[in-house]
């Protein structure tokens, strides 16, 4: 069965520095796709980024970027340059592979919290 | 254009109870999504529906139901609430191409008294 964890429950940082939120994944297909997901207090879930396996180079998405390193299945998202309003709960995810819905597995999540 | 849409925002429900959680998107996708988000947890499927007339079940069904009713819309039902159930419902839809991404409604909170 396909698994995502994300092994920090929480994070600290200060505004303007770089942030980098950890994810693992385990998976013994080889077609496969990570998300992430912003989750901000008010609740609802914002799609940041996608990085798909086949993919040769990381992904990127104006401040947040996917540091996808295949052989250690991890798949990080990097945020530059971190605001106040970056503040919130972010979840990985994995894209079950095959045909059909593409059902997502998601992580536990990691809440990330910007210092002014 | 108003992507997927929830109602009602909040429940309260007695144990026992039946309620229906109504989710549309107008996106024209194809697939759609149920999910459950648990305090201090990530979102796990409940059931989803991948075309029009198709429903199947996630990891977490017991206790639910869903309706397809069209490519619009896809109720989740709970036919008699558990404490268990209480928790905030996400409904979300995605187009159907490999790496498109899932878009999620606003959620639903239920509480089972």
């Amino acid at each position: 069965a396909q698994k995502i964890t994300q092994t920090q429950p929480g994070m600290f940082v200060q505004e303007k520095e770089a942030v980098t939120l950890d994810c693992t994944y385990d998976t013994s297909d080889p077609s496969y796709g990570l998300f992430w997901y912003k989750q901000p207090s008010s609740g609802e879930m914002i799609f940041l980024i996608y990085q798909g396996s086949y993919d040769q180079q990381n992904a990127t998405e104006g401040r947040y970027s996917l540091n996808f390193q295949k052989a250690r299945k991890s798949a990080n998202l990097v945020i530059s340059a971190s605001q106040l309003g970056d503040s919130a709960m972010y979840f990985c995810a994995m894209r079950e592979s095959g045909r059909g819905a593409q059902k997502l597995v998601f992580g536990q999540g990691t809440r990330l919290t910007i210092n002014p | 254009n108003a992507g997927v849409t929830q109602t009602p925002k909040f429940q309260v429900l007695k144990t026992g109870q039946s309620m229906t959680l109504q989710c549309a998107q107008d996106m024209n996708h194809n697939s759609m999504y149920w999910y459950r988000q648990d305090p201090g947890m990530g979102l796990r499927l409940i059931y989803y529906s991948a075309s029009e007339g198709t429903t199947d079940k996630g990891e977490v069904p017991n206790g639910y139901n869903v309706s397809r009713l069209n490519k619009r819309e896809f109720s989740l039902r709970l036919e008699s609430a558990a404490p268990s159930q209480t928790s905030v419902y996400f409904c979300a839809s995605r187009r159907g191409v490999a790496t498109d991404t899932q878009y999620f409604g606003p959620g639903t909170r239920l509480t089972v008294l």
